[in-house]
């Protein structure tokens, strides 16, 4: 069964500092990964996927994404951090186990940028 | 991408009362979702809803207290059924377009 880890529950950094957000997954084939935004009372904003082409994937608002098979990893960073980028992050792959879709979610990062 | 709506944006219900979520899809889409997102965590799957056949339950969550209609392609309906304070919840939807999901904003209900 596909599965993400998100090994920081929260994570804090200075305005213009970089941001590093850490995901890995378990898989059986080769996955489609997300990494989507929850902004306050907001739904989820989808920033980037990868879906076996290109390994760096690049998103909205300066974000990528590497995807990393010998280390099965897919952590997303950003070079340098602005006080918008305060939100939840979901790293996500998507299951398509005994013929049927749907998403496993990470538990989530919470990004706090500090002025 | 897909533009999804969803009303009420926020509710506060009496217990044992029910509450119809809806949502609005602005194009066309097969699979549609529904999710529970407790206050400080991650989404929880509560139903696929696909058009044209029964929505599909995950563990947990069962029909009686989650009826879900799904009338056409761009529209779905999440009634929770008889309102207890566990309720309480963000409850969001989402469709799926080219094996991506696209999410609502959202409706926060509180049930007192």
């Amino acid at each position: 069964a596909q599965s993400v880890t998100q090994l920081d529950s929260h994570v804090s950094v200075s305005e213009g500092t970089p941001v590093l957000l850490r995901c890995n997954y378990s898989s059986s084939y080769s996955p489609s990964l997300f990494w989507y935004v929850q902004h306050p009372n907001k739904g989820l904003q989808l920033l980037l996927k990868y879906t076996s082409a290109a390994t760096l994937v690049k998103g909205i608002n300066g974000f990528e994404a590497e995807f990393k098979k010998s280390e099965t990893s897919f952590h997303l960073t950003k070079p340098s951090a602005h006080m918008s980028d305060a939100a939840e992050y979901f790293c996500v792959v998507s299951d398509w186990a005994s013929g049927t879709y749907k998403y496993i979610f990470g538990t989530g990062t919470r990004l706090k940028v500090l002025a | 991408s897909a533009v999804i709506s969803q009303k009420p944006s926020r509710d506060i219900c009496q217990r044992g009362t029910s509450l119809t979520i809806q949502c609005q899809v602005d194009s066309q889409v097969t699979m549609m979702f529904w999710y529970r997102q407790q206050p400080g965590q991650s989404l929880t799957l509560i139903a696929t809803a696909n058009q044209g056949s029964e929505a599909t339950y995950e563990s947990g969550f069962v029909i009686d207290k989650f009826p879900i209609s799904r009338p056409n392609l761009t529209f779905s309906t999440l009634t929770v059924s008889n309102m207890s304070p566990e309720d309480s919840s963000i409850y969001l939807c989402s469709a799926d377009l080219t094996d991506t999901q696209y999410f609502g904003p959202g409706t926060r209900l509180t049930v007192l």
